[in-house]
């Protein structure tokens, strides 16, 4: 899983409340992103992380904040969750911008909102 | 990032050489072609990305055409284990932003 821990696994909250999901690399690797996955929309981005406090919007944004204190750390919070975030989330890293450079993903993280 | 069409889904038997086409028809020149595989419930694996030459590497080979609009991924002797999810995608170098499509639901029968 080339170093990359995701907590928790499998999450289940009411909507509205807020919730936070972890990806930790073990890498030291520059970029991190959260996709989310649903059926019939394959895996989609919702943000990445190019640094420590940079952070840009993917495709599917609204909703979601992130936060990179740390390298080794990339937070995704749902600040009030809705019935539409129930997903499947896989946090990935990579090292840098060449060819040579590909994604590697977490397992990911079950959310269900009720 | 150009657009990639795969078919849904394809079978093969245990031992065969499984190979999965993808169409790339509006590819540029500086884009290189990626594949990945999602076994059920796991996250992307990487497989194996190339330019215009062929590239080989310990899970694949990946034959991209001349025109450079389309690519197969061959899995010389499959294994129930490759039983998965084939995503094709195209990237620039220096973007990393990858779009996944739907893929091919790859099935390796006994």
């Amino acid at each position: 899983d080339a170093g990359i821990t995701q907590s928790p696994r499998h999450k289940v909250t009411e909507t509205g409340t807020p919730v936070t999901l972890r990806c930790h690399q073990t890498e030291n690797h520059r970029y991190m992103y959260w996709y989310r996955q649903d059926p019939g929309h394959g895996l989609r981005l919702i943000h990445y992380s190019y640094g420590v406090k940079d952070t840009d919007k993917g495709e599917v944004s609204d909703g979601y904040s992130v936060s990179r204190s740390k390298t080794e750390d990339f937070l995704l919070t749902l600040e009030s969750a809705t019935s539409s975030q129930t997903s499947v989330y896989f946090c990935a890293i990579t090292s840098g911008t060449g060819h040579n450079s590909p994604l590697h993903f977490g397992n990911g993280t079950r959310l269900t909102v009720t | 990032d150009a657009k990639t069409t795969q078919p849904p889904s394809m079978d093969c038997a245990e031992g065969r050489a499984a190979n999965l086409p993808c169409n790339h028809s509006t590819i540029s020149g500086n884009e290189y072609v990626y594949w990945y595989r999602q076994i059920h419930s796991q996250g992307p694996q990487y497989i194996i990305h190339g330019l215009k030459n062929n590239e080989t590497n310990e899970m694949a080979s990946l034959i991209i055409t001349e025109d450079r609009k389309s690519s197969t991924l061959i899995l010389p002797h499959a294994t129930l284990r490759d039983t998965a999810v084939y995503y094709c995608i195209v990237l620039i170098q220096g973007a990393q932003k990858l779009v996944f499509g739907q893929g091919t639901r790859l099935t390796i029968n006994p």
